[in-house]
């Protein structure tokens, strides 16, 4: 069965520093993968989304993410965070269009003034 | 257009009761998600619908139920509530058409199980 990680549970960044979260993935094909965000007492947004083509997809709000078939890795990136960006990021996955879509257990980002 | 509605937003029930909690899709997604949200378990897949017939189910015991009318709007329902019931649960809608399953969420309903 599929399985995404998030191994980080915490990250602090600084405002202004660059951010990486961290997804790995578990599935024998190409995944559809997703990275939501949660602000504290809503629902969860889209922040971007691969389903194939370039392995490097642009999202909302300035975020990025990777795609690495070797590394099973679909890592979210901003090259310079916003206090607005704290909250916490889940990466997801489903192994097709109809199938369930899996949550990691989710990344809680805290930025510093 | 509008999003992904969901009603209550905030109820508190007691143990032994049942709850059932309502959620209206964006207009035209056919698909309508439900999933549990809590701090040590994260976010569990409930069930997904899919034109008024149940095409996913998670593993949640037979208390957790859920149906979907005609019109896409879905409803689940929780019967014997226990604490460990008390969560955020989120529903979500998709077009479920060839550009994948991008699914979007409602902002959830906070159940309180006391």
């Amino acid at each position: 069965a599929q399985s995404v990680t998030q191994p980080d549970i915490h990250i602090t960044v600084s405002e202004g520093a660059s951010l990486e979260l961290r997804c790995n993935y578990s599935y024998g094909a190409t995944p559809y993968l997703f990275w939501y965000v949660q602000s504290p007492g809503q629902g969860l947004q889209l922040l971007l989304k691969y389903f194939s083509g370039d392995t490097l997809v642009q999202g909302i709000k300035g975020f990025e993410a990777e795609f690495k078939r070797s590394q099973s890795s679909f890592n979210l990136r901003k090259p310079s965070v916003h206090w607005s960006d704290a909250a916490e990021y889940f990466c997801a996955v489903a192994t097709n269009r109809d199938d369930k879509i899996i949550f990691g257990k989710g990344t809680r980002l805290h930025i510093l003034p | 257009k509008a999003g992904v509605t969901q009603t209550p937003r905030y109820l508190i029930k007691t143990r032994g009761q049942q709850v059932t909690l309502s959620c209206s899709p964006i207009s035209g997604h056919r698909s309508v998600s439900w999933y549990q949200q809590t701090p040590g378990q994260g976010l569990q897949f409930l069930f997904e619908y899919f034109s008024e017939t149940q095409r996913n189910k998670g593993n949640f015991p037979g208390r957790f139920s859920g149906r979907q009318f005609s019109n896409s709007r879905s409803e689940m329902n929780v019967s014997t509530l226990e604490l460990g019931d008390s969560a955020l649960y989120l529903c979500a809608s998709s077009l479920a058409t060839s550009s994948g399953n991008t699914i979007y969420f409602g902002e959830g309903s906070w159940l309180t199980v006391v």
